[in-house]
């Protein structure tokens, strides 16, 4: 079946550690995404890449880094230079490099950090 | 810069009862889209609007973009428990998701 694989589901850290969460599309999707939701609250653009070794940043970038070295795969580093990493990561992909496809979302990685 | 509030941010309804959730952008919008999602889950793809003034039906839900094309509602007829979750509108030209509307339905 197609889809997006995100990994791991939950993940617990110390603080000052680097945490990379990995996401995985075989839709043969173009454009993949990182959001960040924080409770009660709605999804906020980390980082999005339109194709394979380029991406750009969104609104709330700092403190994360990303790659798109193959198509399949959009991998996100949570450094320690982001302040308040504790939150719910989805990972979607899209048909549309004109970012007007409807996106599809993977399951999430709930990241604390303690 | 662009925003999208949507309104209310909670709404608590008896099952049976309607419920409308409002979306509403400082700029013009090329098209707009709507995702569910589920507590404990991830978003899911409703519908996309494009057409100034469109109108889309899904059996109880109704969807409607504004002539302006600056807004955006959503219409759930009768509710159910199943519609329990949050709506989010996307202006996904710009990349932006609105705050959501967190609807819960009591049997």
């Amino acid at each position: 079946d197609g889809g997006i694989t995100q990994s791991p589901k939950y993940l617990f850290r110390k603080e000052g550690q680097n945490v990379t969460l990995s996401c995985e599309q075989n839709l043969n999707h173009d454009a993949m995404y990182w959001y960040r939701q924080d409770p009660g609250q709605g999804l906020r653009l980390i980082y999005y890449s339109q194709i394979v070794n380029d991406f750009q940043k969104g609104d709330i970038a700092e403190g994360y880094s990303v790659s798109r070295e193959k198509k399949e795969s959009f991998p996100l580093t949570v450094t320690s230079a982001q302040k308040n990493p504790t939150a719910f990561y989805l990972c979607a992909s899209s048909t549309s490099t004109g970012i007007t496809g409807e996106l599809f979302f993977g399951e999430g990685s709930r990241l604390t950090v303690l | 810069g662009q925003q999208v509030m949507q309104i209310p941010q909670y709404q608590h309804v008896q099952e049976g009862e309607d419920f409308t959730t409002y979306c509403n952008s400082s700029t013009t919008l090329s098209n707009i889209q709507w995702y569910k999602q589920r507590p404990g889950g991830h978003p899911v793809f409703l519908i996309q609007l494009v057409k100034s003034g469109e109108v889309k039906k899904q059996k109880r839900l109704t969807f409607q973009f504004g002539e302006a094309k600056k807004n955006s509602s959503l219409h759930i007829t009768a509710t159910q428990t199943t519609d329990v979750g949050t709506y989010f509108c996307a202006a996904t030209n710009k990349l932006i998701f609105g705050t959501g509307t967190l609807l819960a339905v009591q049997p």
